[in-house]
């Protein structure tokens, strides 16, 4: 069974710029999660959707950030306009259940100069 | 405060020895305990659940304390397998909140 994939797996943009992240959750994982770490940080939430409805989107830090879910499957994670401190390594993560397991992506390590 | 706190290590140890790790949480409205795992530039990867009455699996032994919100590890006889950095983590779970609250992580390095 595949895993969590996301892409891509690097992006180097400028401050400025726009940058869309995605998230291919796990088939048949209604829970999908985005996480971030900045450098010297802890792994951060940013927001967690059930199907294609935003359960909580408590940690998304301003509203240069949008996610989004059309269709309940895969996820968008947009930054527009990139900050020098939006660097960092974002993660996707996806459950069968909110109770169960997360499932992590192997990130995108997004840098903006 | 930080919501996780772990030992910010990180630790460095011969093969067969015995590590310990220490973490507190803040919130006494947290449900769930885990240590995950993160090897270099991967992601991470649930390495167990811990329950109040403590649990083992294989080498690694993990304790839970609610009265003082204390969380703990150990790793018997390790392995050079077992360098990365193990991250403590937290969730209350409940009404819309299911995220995972995560420890800054301790880098263990097990050296031959």
């Amino acid at each position: 069974e595949a895993g969590v994939t996301q892409f891509p797996s690097h992006s180097v943009i400028e401050k400025g710029q726009t940058v869309t992240l995605r998230c291919d959750p796990i088939s048949g994982h209604d829970n999908l999660y985005w996480y971030r770490r900045v450098m010297g940080k802890e792994i951060k939430f940013l927001l967690h959707f059930v199907k294609e409805s935003k359960q909580d989107e408590s940690g998304m830090p301003n509203n240069r950030f949008l996610a989004e879910r059309t269709g309940g499957t895969y996820s968008t994670l947009k930054v527009q306009p990139a900050e020098l401190e939006d660097s960092g390594v974002y993660f996707c993560a996806s459950s069968q259940d909110p109770y169960y397991e997360q499932f992590f992506g192997p990130g995108t390590r997004l840098t903006v100069l | 405060r930080k919501e996780v706190e772990q030992d910010p290590g990180p630790f460095n140890v011969p093969e067969g020895a015995t590590v310990a790790f220490n973490c507190t949480y803040s919130n006494s409205a947290s449900q769930s305990f885990f240590w995950y795992r993160q090897d270099c530039r991967k992601e991470p990867k649930l390495l167990m659940s811990v329950y109040s009455s403590g649990n083992e699996d294989g080498r690694f032994t993990a304790q839970l304390n609610r009265a003082s919100q204390y969380i703990s590890l150990l790793i018997r006889d390790s392995k050079l397998s077992d360098s990365a950095t193990y991250l403590c983590v937290v969730k209350r779970s409940g009404g819309s909140n299911y995220k995972l609250t995560f420890g800054k992580g301790t880098l263990l390095t097990v050296n031959p």
